[in-house]
């Protein structure tokens, strides 16, 4: 079946413009998660949804990030008014439900160069 | 809170040779365990994962991983490297008893010489 997709693959932008970035989980997955890959800080988490619950904002960096999902399905995560440190690859991770024994799988990644 | 070490960012072994990657985690409460393994320019991939069943951990392309709560550890090994082998590793945790991220530790590259 279809795995995690997330778009777009690559984004480069200028600093101080905002970005947008997609990802679509495994269809009747609930759990979704939000990761940033980086050279300097390795594999960090950012943030999840549960169902409907409120998400766990807790590994935002700064308010100049937000996430939203859609319909229980589809999550956007936004990045205002980007910095160069914020160029890393964005890894958006689906788990069929919130037991922490659940695999999450992954998707390839966007990755974000800011200039 | 939880946290992964990885010891050795490279690890160099030779094609046919044992693999044996190092995982060592803290917590007062044993955690969940997984092994990722990342080829490039593509997503994570699960291993294999401890979730307090058995402790010796059998995964996708013959690795394994053995739970060792006196050590801390959850070391990855594999008896012989092959060629496709070559990728980045990542030892996450998981708590059990309380929230939903995982933590990963820093990586290993695995390089396998011909």
């Amino acid at each position: 079946g279809a795995g995690v997709s997330q778009s777009p693959s690559n984004k480069v932008t200028e600093k101080g413009k905002d970005v947008e970035l997609r990802c679509d989980p495994i269809s009747g997955h609930t759990a979704l998660y939000w990761y940033r890959q980086s050279l300097g800080q390795g594999l960090e988490f950012l943030i999840y949804f549960q169902g409907n619950s409120a998400p766990d904002k807790s590994g935002l960096p700064s308010d100049r990030f937000s996430a939203e999902r859609t319909g229980g399905s589809v999550s956007t995560l936004t990045i205002q008014r980007t910095q160069q440190e914020d160029s890393a690859v964005y890894l958006c991770a689906s788990s069929q439900s919130g037991v922490p024994t659940d695999t999450q799988y992954f998707g390839p990644g966007t990755r974000l160069t800011v200039l | 809170a939880q946290s992964v070490t990885q010891l050795g960012s490279h690890v160099s072994v030779s094609e046919g040779a044992l693999v044996l990657l190092r995982c060592n985690y803290s917590s007062s409460v044993p955690p969940y365990l997984f092994w990722y393994v990342q080829y490039p320019n593509q997503g994570l991939q699960l291993l294999l994962k401890y979730t307090s069943a058995a402790t010796l951990v059998k995964g996708i392309n013959g690795f394994e991983a053995e739970f060792k709560k006196s050590e801390t550890s959850f070391h990855l090994t594999k008896p012989s490297a092959h060629m496709s082998d070559a990728a980045e590793y990542f030892c996450a945790v998981r708590p059990n008893n309380a929230g939903n991220m995982l933590t990963f530790g820093g990586g290993t590259r695995l390089m396998v010489k011909p």
